[in-house]
């Protein structure tokens, strides 16, 4: 099956600092990636797609300018909190979309990494 | 917009007992349907879905699912529980590349 992985699985920074966050597709290549992030209630949130060689697409109310993406090649993309503060503690998880023969692409999902900032 | 709905937040259940956790979707377009279940501080592991074809859908660890278009409803099953079963488990909608989630059911397997 296709795997995706992130690193780190957990980060602990002070407040105002950067944290950066992997998703890599191990066994397929993904033109497009997801970052979703899982709030206490547990509910998870998309908050961008990530296409590769372009720029990412937010949705409503993510700042882009605060989760920064990176999508350089067809097997990483990577979601960079700035100036990061309590409020972006959470979980956040990633999923790689794998181009299928039929009508739909099925997405793979990383693990998670849990951010919790001081 | 396409939304999901899981009208049941925890769900506590005896060992070897059947359970059935709900989820509605509302969609006017074609959906592709799917079932995760998440253990703490871990990814999501799909567990079944939904893409055409029979609507009684077989997943890992014995679970099922059917799809029912008229109720728009894909109700997620297990005859018998184990205490391995224990865990969050969340159901998706996805139309064609993004994915709506519901808010999630934990399953909670008393001994």
């Amino acid at each position: 099956g296709a795997v995706v992985s992130q690193h780190p699985s957990r980060v602990i920074c002070k407040s105002g600092t950067s944290v950066k966050i992997e998703c890599r597709s191990l066994d397929f290549q993904a033109t497009t990636m997801f970052w979703y992030r899982q709030f206490p209630k547990k509910s998870l949130m998309l908050m961008a797609t990530s296409n590769e060689g372009s720029k990412a697409t937010y949705e409503q109310g993510v700042e882009k300018d605060k989760f920064l993406i990176n999508h350089a090649s067809l097997t990483l993309s990577t979601l960079t909190v700035t100036s990061a503060h309590p409020e972006d503690s959470s979980f956040y998880i990633c999923s790689a979309e794998r181009t299928g023969t039929g009508t739909f692409n099925e997405q793979f999902f990383g693990p998670g990494t849990r951010l919790t900032v001081l | 917009a396409q939304s999901v709905t899981q009208l049941d937040s925890q769900v506590p259940v005896f060992e070897e007992a059947p359970v059935e956790l709900r989820c509605n979707y509302s969609s006017s377009v074609s959906v592709y349907l799917f079932w995760y279940v998440q253990y703490p501080n871990q990814g999501l592991q799909l567990l079944l879905k939904y893409l055409s074809g029979s609507t009684l859908v077989k997943g890992i660890n014995g679970f099922e699912a059917e799809f029912n278009k008229s109720q728009t409803s894909f109700h997620l099953r297990k005859p018998s529980v184990h205490i391995s079963d224990t865990a969050e488990y969340f159901c998706a909608a996805n139309t064609g590349n993004q994915f709506y989630f519901g808010t999630g059911t934990s399953l909670t397997v008393i001994p």
